[in-house]
């Protein structure tokens, strides 16, 4: 099966500031990757994501890159705000239709 | 648009009692369903998946069960409750074709006492 690294596990910035996560796959059939926003006692919610045929992909102040050879995969956020702190989990597919996860970063943005 | 539905929102249950939790897609049709679980301060496991009524993958062998009686329905279960269920249970769905994107309910939190 599929196995996704996720790091750091915690992330302090200053608002303004940039933040990136990052995450390792194994599957390198894996041909998708999204990321998701976590608020605490929510469901999460998808933010960005990328397939395979892309390298990068940005939406405003949000991008993911895509090293399919190195099988790695980040999110930036740049200036960040406060509503930015959250848990952001990054996930790859697998099989078609299975989403493996990793562990989550929890991000705190100070102001 | 399409919205997904969970209930209960949250459930305190005694161990060795019996668990339901339903999941509800609206606006779309033929889904792949999914319940994860959710461990405090941990990642996403996934728990089943289902491509179709009647058709359900395990991924975890456990205490628990899923269903797919209609297509828009998925349900969680268990006929006798421990502590190492409790946690947060999403539910998601994605369109049928890979690749599609994945969305995920709004979640259920049970304690089992």
């Amino acid at each position: 099966g599929e196995n996704v690294e996720q790091h750091p596990s915690t992330l302090s910035v200053q608002e303004g500031d940039s933040a990136v996560i990052k995450c390792t796959y194994s599957d390198s059939a894996s041909n998708y990757f999204p990321w998701y926003k976590q608020e605490l006692g929510k469901g999460p919610q998808l933010i960005i994501d990328i397939r395979s045929n892309v390298g990068e992909k940005k939406d405003q102040r949000i991008a993911v890159t895509l090293n399919k050879t190195a099988k790695h995969f980040s999110l930036h956020i740049t200036e960040t705000q406060p509503e930015d702190s959250a848990v952001y989990f990054c996930a790859a597919l697998y099989n078609f239709n299975k989403f493996y996860f990793g562990s989550g970063t929890k991000l705190n943005v100070k102001p | 648009s399409q919205t997904i539905h969970q209930w209960p929102a949250t459930l305190v249950q005694p161990v060795g009692s019996p668990l339901s939790l339903e999941c509800t897609v609206e606006g779309t049709s033929n889904p792949n369903l999914y319940w994860y679980r959710q461990a405090a301060g941990r990642g996403l496991q996934l728990l089943f998946y289902s491509v179709g009524i009647g058709q359900i993958s395990s991924e975890v062998p456990q205490n628990l069960s899923a269903s797919r009686p209609q297509d828009r329905q998925f349900i969680l279960s268990s006929k006798k409750l421990l502590l190492s269920d409790s946690g947060f249970y999403l539910c998601a769905w994605s369109g049928e074709f890979p690749g599609d994107e994945q969305f995920f309910g709004p979640g259920t939190r049970l304690t089992v006492l």
